[in-house]
């Protein structure tokens, strides 16, 4: 099935650092999430974002949806250890519910 | 927010045998249910989409007749793996959404199976 691109694959910090990553696509979507996967759990909503350009905050955590509609970024400021998890983009059309999922990127905070 | 459940938490069971797993929107009405499957270290794939009362509609792969899904009510979906074998192990989440498109899908907590 169709998987949207994620990068970075992992990445290894330090509590107290900004994390950046960033989700492309080949194909539009309209809108564009992002959940936080904890082990064993399922995924929770994070952030939600409907229009092309849209930059939205939910305390830490900014998203924002590119021009094109073909990709997305979430920014972490002020890392904690409880930050630790896989963070998924997804996209969703109009009209649809299907999500298509991100391949994830998989964040590990060192206090 | 509203909340999701799955039954049971996690399962083993023979190769050959069938497992139903169930998911439940707890405080609202779904009208669309969905069933993911994610492999260790993998993202989250669609499996089917169920719509309440209606057959459900599956991804290109999955195969409808291995992957029994009934959404007889607004509330319950379940998702039954038939004669299951050792590479069906994996982590089984579903989603529910209610009316409108742009309705947030909530996930439940997951279920893992894991086949002899």
């Amino acid at each position: 099935g169709q998987q949207l691109n994620q990068s970075p694959q992992s990445m290894f910090i330090q509590e107290g650092e900004d994390v950046s990553m960033n989700c492309t696509s080949s194909s539009i979507f309209n809108t564009w999430l992002w959940y936080k996967q904890d082990p064993g759990e399922g995924p929770v909503l994070l952030i939600a974002l409907y229009k092309a350009g849209e930059l939205t905050s939910n305390g830490r955590l900014t998203a924002q949806f590119g021009i094109t509609r073909k990709d997305s970024f979430l920014n972490i400021s002020a890392s904690i250890p409880s930050d630790v998890g896989i963070y998924f983009c997804a996209g969703q059309l109009t009209g649809f519910q299907k999500l298509v999922f991100g391949t994830g990127t998989r964040l590990l905070v060192s206090p | 927010g509203a909340v999701v459940s799955q039954h049971p938490s996690w399962v083993i069971c023979k190769s050959g045998t069938s497992v139903k797993i169930e998911c439940r929107s707890l405080d609202f009405q779904a009208t669309t249910m969905f069933w993911y499957r994610q492999f260790p270290k993998q993202s989250l794939m669609l499996m089917a989409t169920s719509n309440e009362g209606s057959k459900a509609t599956y991804e290109q792969g999955v195969e409808k007749d291995k992957f029994l899904i009934n959404h007889a009510s607004l509330t319950l979906s379940t998702l039954t793996v038939t004669s299951a074998h050792p590479e069906d192990s994996s982590f089984y989440i579903c989603s529910a959404a209610g009316h409108g498109s742009y309705n947030e899908q909530f996930f439940g907590p997951g279920t893992r199976l894991t086949v002899l």
